[in-house]
């Protein structure tokens, strides 16, 4: 099954912006993942999802200031124009035929 | 508006069970994959089980198999998750999800004597 490695914290200023990284497994580089965003003390809430080519699909309502994009295995959630509101944990996660997986979560500080 | 209201948690002793509901509104129900995802306190999210728009094709995570029981019920728009022989680390927050786009706002279910 597909495993997804995230680093566990990250850091940036307000009005910057962040890449956050999601790293698929050997032999999952061409799976869909998804990315969620948890703020603190709420429900996560669905952002986009993210294919291997590139391509995204935001979820209603998300901000412009949120982008993906790709390379070979690597799924990277960028938030442009960092808010306060912004810091959160963000998950990626994807699914094969048998299970779906969670990244351990990156945890979102804004300076 | 998309609505995912899930009841049901509460305190159970070891060994106990529960029974999680999950009303759905908003959206075309039956046309979607629901999945239960768990996060114990101050844990990541973790998927649990799923359940195919039909009910035809049922998956659990490891950690459940043959301790909880999914299901679905297209004419009420509800999923439900029955959970037996719970454990002190079937603690969590758990989540009603639809694909991966709708979330529930979770109900809390606590093992604990």
């Amino acid at each position: 099954q597909p495993v997804l490695t995230q680093s566990s914290s990250a850091s940036a200023s307000l009005g910057s912006s962040v890449k956050l990284t999601c790293t698929l497994s050997s032999g999952h580089s061409g799976n869909i993942i998804a990315w969620h965003q948890q703020q603190p003390g709420k429900a996560p809430r669905y952002l986009m999802n993210l294919e291997s080519s590139g391509r995204y699909s935001k979820g209603s309502g998300v901000p412009d200031r949120f982008s993906g994009s790709t390379s070979g295995a690597v799924r990277y959630l960028t938030i442009s124009n960092l808010q306060f509101e912004d810091e959160a944990d963000y998950y990626c996660d994807t699914w094969d035929s048998n299970t779906r997986v969670f990244g351990g979560g990156t945890k979102l500080t804004v300076l | 508006e998309v609505q995912l209201v899930e009841s049901g948690g509460g305190l159970v002793q070891p060994g106990g069970s529960l029974r999680l509901s999950c009303a759905a509104s908003g959206f075309t129900f039956s046309s979607y994959w629901m999945h239960w995802v768990r996060q114990a306190p101050g844990k990541g999210l973790v998927w649990v089980s799923r359940i195919k728009s039909d009910g035809s094709s049922i998956t659990y995570a490891d950690s459940v198999k043959g301790r909880f029981t999914i299901s679905r019920d297209n004419a009420k728009n509800t999923l439900y998750l029955q959970m037996n022989s719970l454990r002190a680390d079937d603690t969590a927050v758990y989540y009603c999800v639809a694909t991966f786009e709708y979330w529930g706002q979770g109900t809390l279910v606590t093992v604990s004597s």
